[in-house]
């Protein structure tokens, strides 16, 4: 079945250090691929996404580029702020056979970010 | 557009109660699903509905979870016989269908912490 991999956190980083965390994922077909955030105390919110082979999803920031080669979409920043300390969940799209979509999970990896 | 809903935001019950949650979603999404995140892990689909219909339920959907939409509007799970390993995170997510294959996202209610003692 399909499967998403991150890599384990807490990821602890300076004010203005570059982020780089890594998600790769096991699935058949040609799922989207998603980043969602989730601030203490909230709800997911999407980050970003890419919905085929070498698209780059970019938002606030932070990208990611969807390798079908290498079935990965590792998020990247070059400059975290104090305010991006929060849990990054890596997901894809599975497609049902009536046409829509559920989404399957990474564990999440947690970002720390000191002044 | 105020969001997706759900209430309650924290619950806490003794063991063999029966609890329910409700999700009030985007109120033109079609698309409503139901997730489960246990602590330090990713959220888990539990089940799909599009309008009124439950087209699919996840294995981790016991016989003691039932999840309702009557009239394609707001949605609600209940736990029946609550066991400690219900405690999670209960997600409610919304969404339009599809369009031409690429899936819409997904907007993601606050959740709802469930504490079975």
């Amino acid at each position: 079945g399909n499967s998403v991999t991150q890599m384990e956190g807490p990821v602890t980083l300076s004010e203005e250090a570059f982020l780089t965390i890594n998600c790769t994922y096991t699935a058949t077909g040609y799922p989207s691929l998603f980043w969602y955030v989730q601030y203490p105390g909230e709800g997911l919110q999407l980050l970003l996404k890419a919905t085929k082979a070498d698209d780059k999803g970019s938002n606030k920031g932070f990208e990611a580029t969807y390798r079908k080669e290498t079935t990965s979409f590792h998020l990247e920043k070059g400059s975290v702020q104090v305010s991006d300390s929060a849990v990054y969940f890596c997901a894809l799209s599975d497609v049902r056979g009536s046409g829509y979509s559920t989404l399957t999970f990474g564990k999440g990896t947690m970002l720390l970010v000191s002044p | 557009d105020t969001g997706v809903s759900q209430d309650p935001r924290h619950k806490i019950t003794k063991r063999g109660q029966n609890v329910t949650f409700r999700c009030d979603p985007i109120s033109e999404h079609n698309r409503l699903y139901w997730y489960r995140q246990t602590l330090g892990q990713g959220p888990e689909f539990l089940t799909y509905f599009q309008n009124e219909a439950q087209l699919e339920k996840s294995r981790l959907l016991s016989d003691r979870f039932s999840a309702e939409r009557p009239k394609g509007s707001f949605s609600t799970l209940e736990i029946q016989r609550t066991e400690q390993g219900d405690s999670a995170m209960y997600l409610c997510a919304s969404s339009l269908a599809q369009d031409r294959g690429t899936p819409y996202e997904q907007y993601f209610g606050p959740g709802t912490r469930l504490t079975v003692t």
